[in-house]
Formats: C-alpha cells, structure tokens, sequence
C-alpha cells in the first residue's frame, strides 16, 4: 500500500505570497490532519479532516485554511505569507476519528519564506 | 489541556548501550499514547503505541508501557545501534469524543557512536 504522499517537497515563497500544499492520504484512509514542525515551536496541530468536513482545529490564525476533497485528498492554503511561517508542514492519514486510531505521516512540504 | 514531557537532548551513547528516553504526561480521559521516530529530512514514523492502561508498545527492539498511576510512557531499547540515531517524540492522543488530534513532546535527540 503506498504511504501519505505530500507534493510539493520544497517550496520557496517570498512575504505576501500565498501557497497550497497537497497530501493524498493512503488508500482508505477518511481522516487526513495537518502539522507545522518549527525548531521553536515543535509539532503544533493545524487541522483535521473527515470525509470533508473539518472537524479539529488547532490555534492558528485564520490565513491558514484547509479543504478534503471527495477523494479525501486534503490541500492546506496559507495566505499572506510571514517569515515565521517557514516551516516543515506534515500530513497525517488515518482509518477514523478516534483515540487509538494511528496517524500515518508523510514526508512534509519545507516551506522557506524569504 | 493536554500536554507531553520529554526529557531534554541530546542523548549520546555509544552502540550497545541500553537507552531511555522519559516522557510523562497530562490528559483529561483515557489518551492514546504513542512514541514517533524522525530521521533525518523524513517526516514521522510511527514506532509504538499503546492505547490503554499497562498496555506494552513494542517495535524493533523497543519498548514503553502505559503507566496511569505516573502518568509515564517512558521508551526503552536494550541494545541500540548506530542506525538509531534520530529525533523521538512522545505524543499523544485525548480520548473525550472523537478526537485524533496528537499532542506532541519537544522531542529527544539520540546519537549513537561506534
């Protein structure tokens, strides 16, 4: 079965710019999340996904959003870019909603704003 | 909220030697717990869970078990190698309604030498 898949890989921006980033969960997989990796920060939740609706929310500002497809492909969009949002920015899939339900990553976008 | 500790890296030993790596935690309910390994420019891989009280996780030669009474999942391996070395975050996950969120540690570095 193949894994999370997350395009692109590398992504270069300038301040002002907006991005979208694309995950394709693995093949049955209903729930896709999202994460931002910083040194500072560490792994902070963004948002979760099901069956297109969002479900989870985490505490960040409104310039970034999310969308899942029918075909539970999730994109992230950050509009407005800051240079603090340089970051790695992870996709996670997994069967359901619950607790004990495991969360399958991708390899993450490198988000660089310049 | 919920959150996790980890014990402060980097960790440094040398092939062979027996590792731990502490993590505790603070959750409202019955969470989820979870170690993840993150090897250079990858995103996170799943290396144990356990989802309820003195359940074992067990992976590759390591292994934590859900201590409720310390509120502990502490990682252990016997005998590491040199192809250990990464970063290991503790997470987990809360248990009140449906919720999958990962609340993560800052992470532990290890580095194993020859």
């Amino acid at each position: 079965k193949a894994g999370v898949t997350q395009t692109p890989r590398y992504l270069i921006k300038t301040r002002g710019q907006q991005v979208t980033l694309s995950c394709s969960p693995i093949s049955g997989h209903r729930s896709v999340s999202w994460y931002q990796q910083t040194p500072g920060q560490g792994l902070q939740f963004l948002f979760e996904y099901f069956s297109e609706t969002q479900r989870n929310k985490g505490n960040f500002p409104g310039r970034f959003s999310g969308r899942q497809f029918s075909n539970s492909r999730s994109e992230m969009n950050v509009s407005t870019l800051e240079l603090g949002d340089s970051a790695l920015y992870l996709c996670a899939s997994s069967q359901g909603l619950y607790s004990y339900n495991e969360q399958f990553f991708g390899p993450g976008t490198r988000l660089t704003v310049l | 909220g919920n959150s996790v500790t980890q014990m402060e890296g980097p960790v440094t030993l040398s092939e062979e030697a027996f590792l731990t790596i502490n993590c505790t935690y603070t959750a409202t309910g019955y969470p989820s717990l979870f170690w993840y390994v993150q090897y250079p420019g990858e995103g996170l891989q799943l290396l144990l869970k356990a989802t309820k009280a003195d359940d074992k996780g067990s992976n590759k030669g390591f292994e934590a078990t859900y201590r409720k009474e310390t509120t502990s999942f502490h990682l252990e391996k016997g005998s590491v190698q040199v192809s250990d070395s990464a970063v290991y975050f503790c997470a987990l996950s809360a248990s009140t309604g449906t919720a999958s969120k990962l609340t993560f540690g800052t992470g532990t570095r290890l580095q194993v030498t020859l």
